[in-house]
């Protein structure tokens, strides 16, 4: 069953903050953030594995919530390149290394 | 990370027809997925190619309409069979490789568009 993401979208202004959500109604073994701009490939960004963990990526952090299994995104003073829409992709142990992805969350920076 | 590439970039067919699509990795790897990415829409997997044995395909998804071939480690080919305009979609391949820590991630092709008339 596909994660659920939310907010659908979200436009900022450059330097805001925004946080992407990520639930599953299944047990997570992983999950992992990417983002996609128009016409383009989706570019990992990051992995989450353990429940609280955060990872980073330029200014964009990940958390990973187990026992609530899901994930959030944080954007951090966010910049016009940060621009494209987010998928995560959750991986549990019965898939293996199979991603289900998340419906994406469109993001627009603005100068 | 990996060098994917994918041909072709983008077609436009006729229905009744058939296209192959390839994708070329720079190094080995294990695991390849195929994916479908409707306009605006998320990934869907359509299945899962490992060398030397037949690909696995999601629900929804059937060999004689999207026959996978994985002839060696860094190849393999997509065909969308008997194309309808339904088929219209981005293709997109990926390649399971090692990130950190032990763990693997997928990375991402640069996806055929195809337009089907």
């Amino acid at each position: 069953q596909q994660p659920v993401q939310s907010p659908q979208a979200v436009i900022l202004r450059e330097g805001e903050d925004a946080v992407i959500n990520c639930s599953s109604s299944k047990a997570l073994y992983s999950v992992h953030w990417y983002r996609q701009k128009h016409g383009e490939a989706p570019v990992f960004l990051m992995i989450l594995l353990k429940g609280g963990e955060q990872k980073g990526h330029e200014k964009i952090s990940a958390s990973f919530n187990e026992k609530k299994q899901q994930s959030s995104l944080y954007l951090t003073a966010s910049q016009l390149s940060y621009s494209g829409t987010y998928f995560c992709g959750t991986e549990n142990r019965a898939a293996g290394n199979k991603l289900t992805f998340g419906g994406g969350t469109r993001v627009l920076v603005k100068p | 990370s990996a060098v994917i590439s994918q041909k072709p970039s983008r077609d436009i067919c006729q229905r009744g027809t058939s296209l192959t699509i390839q994708c070329q990795v720079d190094s080995q790897v294990t695991m390849m997925f195929w994916y479908r990415q409707q306009p605006g829409q998320s990934l869907t997997l359509i299945a899962t190619a490992n060398q030397g044995s037949e690909a696995t395909y999601e629900s929804g998804f059937v060999i004689d309409k999207f026959p996978i071939s994985r002839p060696n480690l860094t190849f393999s080919t997509l065909t969308v069979s008997n194309m309808s305009p339904e088929d219209s979609s981005i293709y997109l391949c990926s390649v399971l490789r090692p990130y950190r820590g032990g763990t693997d991630t997928q990375y991402f092709g640069p996806g055929t568009r195809l337009t089907v008339l």
